[in-house]
């Protein structure tokens, strides 16, 4: 069935580099994502990855893809007090055709510490 | 460009009462999408609109409703509210339909509780 598994919670040092990891079971998603939300606010797009791709690079973030294996990865470089947030991996879900919907995994909290 | 906007941002409703959340897209996307983000049951798709037609339906029941208009913006409709409906409400909207075609970008939320 349609599952995404993450860790729920990592705590890193302010400068260190985060990652947080995901498992997916869809293996016809074309994107995979990674949204961050922070208190009280809605789902922040941060990057994603066609499923053709093994890594996107865009600034501190890096995204690692093991088809595979079905599993993501999100790296974060030089971690900041501002990067704590819940951090959502979600796949695509086809529900006919093209269309579909995103299957979420229960989000990671990253503590980050002065 | 303008994110995904949902008003209102918080909504106080008594069981039984009904509530209706407002959602305008990014300008020129087409496809809206509504989920809900509870502590128990994270983020659940509630349906999708695309065009003015509804395209897929998650496993939600008949008090949950929506629609869409020509200008793109969407109306959600949740009736009979119970206290189990008490939920971050999410929009998101993209260029294509289905999360497969274009990324979804997410608005603030609606924070529905019901008492």
């Amino acid at each position: 069935g349609e599952d995404v598994e993450q860790s729920l919670f990592l705590s890193v040092r302010e400068g260190d580099s985060s990652v947080i990891n995901c498992t997916y079971t869809d293996s016809s998603s074309t994107y995979l994502y990674w949204y961050k939300q922070e208190p009280g606010a809605g789902l922040q797009l941060l990057t994603y990855i066609f499923s053709n791709m093994d890594m996107k690079q865009d600034q501190r973030l890096t995204v690692l893809l093991n088809k595979k294996d079905k599993h993501l990865s999100l790296r974060i470089a030089d971690t900041q007090t501002g990067d704590s947030a819940i951090y959502f991996c979600a796949e695509t879900a086809p529900i006919g055709g093209n269309t579909g919907k995103l299957i979420f995994g229960q989000g990671t909290t990253l503590q980050v510490k002065p | 460009k303008a994110g995904v906007t949902q008003t209102p941002r918080y909504l106080i409703k008594t069981r039984g009462q009904q509530v209706t959340l407002s959602c305008s897209p990014i300008s020129g996307h087409r496809s809206v999408s509504w989920y809900q983000q509870t502590p128990g049951q994270g983020l659940q798709f509630l349906f999708e609109y695309f065009s003015e037609t509804q395209r897929n339906k998650g496993n939600f029941p008949g008090r949950f409703s929506g629609r869409q208009f020509s200008n793109s913006r969407s109306e959600m409709n949740v009736s009979t509210l119970e206290l189990g409906d008490s939920a971050l409400y999410l929009c998101a909207s993209s260029s294509l339909p289905g999360g497969n075609n274009s990324p979804l970008h997410f608005g603030n939320g609606t924070r529905l509780t019901v008492t």
